[in-house]
Parts: C-alpha cells; structure tokens; sequence
C-alpha cells in the first residue's frame, strides 16, 4: 500500500490528452513539492517534472505537472506511442520522514 | 556526462549482508549540492526509497530499513555504498542508486530535491 494513491493504469488513443492523478495528506504532497518520474519498460526511472510543475531540459512540453492541497497531477498532451510507460509520483513526508512514491500508473497507448 | 554504475553480487543468501556500491563517473561526489543514495524496486512493482546521504555524512534513512541499513560515500574513490543485514526474500529486488539534486532549481533543500540522475539498477536476489 503506497503513501501517494495513484491509478493504477490509464489509456488513451494517440493525440489524446491524459491526466494521471496522485493524492496524498497533509504531511507529504500538502507541505512539499511533488516530482514525477517517467519508467520505459527495462529501464530506471527519468525525472520528468520536478518542483510540482517544472520540466526538466529535453522533456517536451506535452508534459505538465500541477498540485493543489493534497493532490498532484500529471497532464500529457497529444499523446505519442513512445509515451507508455510507467509515471509514479513522490514528494517528502514530513510525519514519516521519508521519500514516498505513488504505486505507479502504467499507460497505454491504444 | 556524470554516470551512475551499481555494481555488487546478484545473489545474496538470507541473513547475510547485502552490499552494494554505486560508483561516480563524469564528476565529483563531493558537492554541497548532491545527496547519493539508494532506491528499490521490486520486480513489476513500484519505487521505495531506502536512503540518502550526502559528502559530509549527513544520511537521511527510510524507518522501515534504518536499524539493518548502513550507508556511506567514500570520496576518495568517488564512490558510495550500501550496506543491507539480515537480508530475507522480501530484499529480492531491483537497487538503483541515485542522486538528489538540492541544487537543481536552487531550492537548497534536500527535501525539495528531485532524483535528477539514476544508475541503470541491479537485481539482487535473496536465495539459499
């Protein structure tokens, strides 16, 4: 059982707009900010949006990241075969005094 | 381009120590910035932290490992390790070592940090 609730799968045909959903408490994602990984099948994790909503360098704009109270999301928009992957969410939290992940969403793209 | 390599034996039996080491390519470990530590995964399943630690010693540790974990950086070999005891089949999984990035977007805190550079990971296997 995760800390951070994610779904576990989500789908949508090419071009389509995804959002992927992480909601969490007070003491994680309600006090700090939240950083989404991208997981190719076979290989590590990749920082995807850092800072709730910032991109890195080199990940396209069709990803954006929000947060609101307790909640965390990730939007991609027109959505690309190479886009299915896992996304997990993880922020700190501050009653655990831990990193905590989401359980992860695998997407397909249908 | 800085690069992180895990490296150790892919089969551990149980009750031992597991031991791992991250080696640093590319850079220096030794940056007020950076926290180096370790994330697991099991096979098909999500991402656990198990802890971080930065040049000078400070270490942050997940409390569910603390009492079997040993973490440390040797900067002379620009390397970091890690150090799991009483290893049981639920230990089987995939280890990545990572960087924190506190400097990323200049928030200074470790607990702002993304993971911004990860290893390739290594499966270890808990078996007799």
């Amino acid at each position: 059982q995760s800390v951070l609730t994610q779904p576990p799968s989500a789908s949508g045909t090419p071009g389509q707009r995804v959002t992927i959903s992480c909601s969490g408490s007070s003491s994680n994602i309600g006090t700090n900010t939240v950083n989404w990984y991208q997981q190719l099948p076979g290989t590590a994790p990749k920082l995807l949006i850092y800072n709730n909503n910032q991109r890195p360098s080199g990940v396209p704009d069709r990803f954006s990241g929000s947060k609101s109270g307790t909640s965390a999301s990730l939007a991609i928009s027109g959505l690309q075969s190479e886009d299915e992957a896992t996304y997990y969410c993880a922020t700190w939290d501050d009653s655990l005094n831990a990193w905590v992940f989401g359980g992860g969403t695998k997407l397909t793209v249908l | 381009q800085l690069q992180l390599q895990e490296s150790g034996p892919g089969l551990v039996k149980p009750s031992e120590t597991l031991s791992l080491t991250c080696t640093v390519s590319g850079g220096s470990i030794s940056s007020s910035n950076y926290y180096w530590g370790w994330i697991r995964q099991p096979p098909g399943k999500g991402l656990e932290w198990i802890g971080s630690m930065d040049y000078r010693g400070n270490t942050y540790s997940n409390p569910s490992l603390k009492s079997r974990l040993t973490i440390s950086v040797d900067t002379s070999k620009n390397h970091f390790s890690l150090k799991l005891s009483s290893v049981t089949a639920t230990d089987t999984t995939v280890y990545y070592c990572a960087r924190w990035n506190s400097g990323y977007y200049g928030s200074g805190s470790y607990f702002k940090s993304p993971v911004d550079l990860w290893g390739q990971g290594i499966l270890v296997t808990v078996s007799s």
